[in-house]
């Protein structure tokens, strides 16, 4: 079957860096995408990596392995708004995505 | 990037009660608009595939008597819950991929759903 496994909860200090997992199992694989999604709202996109590196962003960067099945989102000097879940998703072969339950981020001062 | 409108953000009705969602797309084009449940602290989960001009593609387990997807234009796709119960309430969001968006297949979220039905 198809599965996405990631952390369910990290707590990370404002200004460090924290770096998120994600293991995933698809029949197929077209692409694995990052979104933070805060309390209450709507996922936002981040990131989407399809070969394999790292991609960088300003303070996100997304690293993908796809002979390991293996991804991580990186974030830098830590914000308090930077607090959200963060949802990995890998798209199949049917152009399907396969959400993650997501990774809860608390940041504390 | 692009920009999609959910309407409304909050609703709370009556038990037995149908309720209606909207899902724009506001400057772009959606053939194809997605549906997605979730409940607190799990993950999203694809109720169904809304596209333009024809049925929509519904997923295993999710009645489609119950839930009625329309996707009359290219721009709306809506959502209605049909004789809802209490166990119909969660976070209701949509979904669409820009076309112009690139081979990335980023999809622009609307700001969600709310339904309480008591």
């Amino acid at each position: 079957g198809q599965n996405i496994d990631q952390p369910t909860e990290m707590t990370a200090t404002e200004g460090a860096i924290v770096q998120i997992n994600c293991t995933y199992q698809t029949s197929g694989f077209n692409g694995l995408f990052w979104y933070q999604q805060h309390a209450g709202e709507a996922p936002t996109f981040l990131s989407y990596n399809v070969l394999d590196g790292l991609e960088e962003k300003g303070r996100f960067s997304s690293f993908l392995s796809r002979s390991k099945g293996y991804s991580y989102l990186l974030l830098k000097e830590l914000q308090m708004k930077d607090s959200a879940s963060y949802l990995c998703a890998a798209r199949d072969s049917n152009y399907q995505l396969i959400w993650g339950a997501g990774t809860k981020l608390i940041i504390k001062p | 990037g692009a920009v999609v409108s959910q309407h409304p953000s909050w609703v709370i009705c009556k038990s037995g009660t149908s309720v209606k969602i909207e899902c724009r797309s506001l400057d772009f084009q959606a053939t194809t608009m997605f549906w997605y449940r979730q409940f607190p602290k799990q993950s999203l989960m694809l109720m169904a595939t809304s596209n333009e001009g024809s049925k929509a593609t519904y997923e295993q387990g999710v009645e489609k008597d119950k839930f009625l997807i329309n996707h009359a234009s290219l721009t709306l796709s809506t959502l209605t819950v049909t004789s809802a119960h209490p166990e119909d309430s969660s976070f209701y969001i949509c979904s669409a991929r820009d076309p112009a968006a690139g081979d990335t297949g980023e999809l622009f979220f609307g700001e969600g759903s709310r339904l309480t039905v008591l």
